[in-house]
């Protein structure tokens, strides 16, 4: 089973401010790697995938990049709206998995 | 646009099978891969099992034999069974839509794109 692992789990950031996710894969992916953000109560929604295509209709302040078995989300300047738990997950192969996940919380 | 609804029991006992089904509407079901997801406070979120559009399957191995995936074509719905549940089985469960990935006569994951709600299950004596 591949494992993804992100970090930090908790990250606090400023309205405005740049935040940085990060999760890394015991294996190589392939580019196969998809970043969710999920609200209270709510199914989570994709926000990248092919670790840097956007998903439609989601702002160009979301960027994922990829360095070998080390992916990136970045959201270059938090909205109130962004807020939120972000997981990564990974698809090359099965099981299908997920990171721990990444609440990124007001400051 | 499409939505994905998904109902069945909340509570059950342990030992007993869970029973889910996810209704696809404002979209098309032949074409897609489809998926049972749960959230668990302890785990995070663990995939479950998937049909793919050919009736094929697949299931995770930390569930063993407990998982069964079926479709219903005819009324765009596909259901999920979990059998001998426990505690452990408690969870938010999410229906979810992939259009997967055919390479070399075998079927892959991909992302997903559309969720359902999500239907709490306990399990509880």
């Amino acid at each position: 089973e591949i494992v993804v692992t992100q970090s930090p789990a908790t990250l606090s950031v400023s309205p405005g401010e740049r935040a940085t996710l990060s999760c890394r894969a015991s294996q190589n992916l392939n580019s196969n790697l998809a970043w969710y953000q999920q609200k209270p109560g709510q199914a989570p929604r994709v926000l990248i995938y092919g670790a840097s295509t956007r998903a439609t209709g989601i702002p160009d302040r979301f960027t994922g990049s990829e360095s070998g078995t080390e992916f990136t989300l970045t959201i270059s300047s938090l909205q109130s709206e962004d807020f939120a738990v972000y997981y990564c997950h990974q698809y090359d192969n099965w099981p299908e998995t997920f990171g721990q996940g990444t609440k990124v919380e007001v400051k | 646009q499409v939505q994905l609804q998904q109902w069945g029991a909340g509570l059950l006992k342990p030992s007993e099978t869970l029973s889910l089904t996810c209704g696809v509407y404002g979209g098309s079901f032949s074409g897609y891969c489809w998926s049972w997801i749960r959230q668990s406070p302890g785990k995070g979120l663990e995939w479950i099992a998937e049909i793919n559009h050919r009736g094929g399957t697949n299931t995770n191995p930390s569930l063993g034999s407990r998982v069964t995936i079926s479709e219903d074509t005819s009324e765009n719905q596909f259901s999920l069974k979990l059998s001998s549940v426990t505690a452990a089985d408690t969870a938010v469960y999410f229906c979810a839509r992939s259009r997967g990935r055919y390479r070399a006569g075998n079927f892959y994951p991909y992302y997903f794109d559309y969720w359902g709600q999500g239907i709490l299950v306990t399990v509880s004596s």
